[in-house]
């Protein structure tokens, strides 16, 4: 079955420390990776994804992410936490139509709170 | 301004009573979603749409329906609500560029309650 793990319900850090948010994945064929970021009461925020090429990829608000095939993870990096920062963290996949799957089916991780504090 | 707008924001209803949630997008995406999002189970998709009149089941779609008359609304509808729907709900748009998952738009999500 297609899936996505965040192994981490929250993550803490201090203001100004780098932070790191980890997502792994069982897809086949080639995925197609996404963070979202939802800060209360709103809706998701899109901030990065994985389609194909390098395998670090920028997104938004000074996020980054690392995709490697070999450990089927996509974990979520920032080099300096802001207080701002602290929010539900979605890691998401969308598996390949070329292996059964629907491009159409995103599958989400269950989240992971970040805290911040100053 | 570009948005996914739901109605109603919040809603307390009783077993039985049919309910529908309304979803529009004024971005002219093909692509529209509908999630619930519980504690501990993050996002799970329903139902989704990539044209007008093409739909598809996502990972929970039991007791739920959709439909896609027209490109820019995607309403969710309960037939026979139970308290186990009771959640917070979701809907996405995208613009579904060349087959591949777009970055999705997110609506401000609904609350619903089922007693």
């Amino acid at each position: 079955a297609q899936s996505v793990a965040q192994p981490e319900d929250q993550v803490n850090v201090a203001e100004g420390n780098p932070l790191t948010v980890k997502c792994t994945y069982s897809v086949s064929g080639n995925p197609y990776l996404f963070w979202y970021v939802q800060y209360p009461n709103r809706g998701l925020q899109f901030l990065l994804k994985y389609i194909t090429g390098d395998n670090l990829v920028k997104g938004s608000y000074g996020f980054e992410a690392e995709f490697n095939k070999s450990q089927t993870s996509f974990h979520l990096k920032k080099p300096s936490a802001l207080v701002s920062d602290s929010a539900l963290y979605f890691c998401a996949v969308s598996p390949d139509g070329n292996y059964g799957g629907s491009q159409g089916n995103l599958i989400f991780g269950k989240g992971t709170k970040l805290s911040v504090k100053p | 301004e570009a948005q996914v707008t739901q109605n109603p924001r919040y809603l307390i209803t009783v077993t039985g009573k049919k309910l529908t949630v309304t979803c529009s997008q004024n971005m002219n995406h093909e692509y529209m979603s509908w999630y619930r999002q519980d504690p501990g189970l993050g996002l799970r998709q329903i139902y989704y749409s990539m044209n007008v009149e093409v739909t598809d089941k996502g990972d929970v779609p039991e007791g739920y329906k959709v439909s896609r008359k027209e490109k820019r609304n995607f309403p969710l509808i309960l037939e026979s609500p139970s308290p186990n729907q009771t959640s917070l709900y979701f809907c996405a748009s995208s613009p579904w560029a060349g087959g591949t998952t777009d970055t999705q738009y997110f609506g401000p999500g609904t609350r619903l309650t089922v007693l």
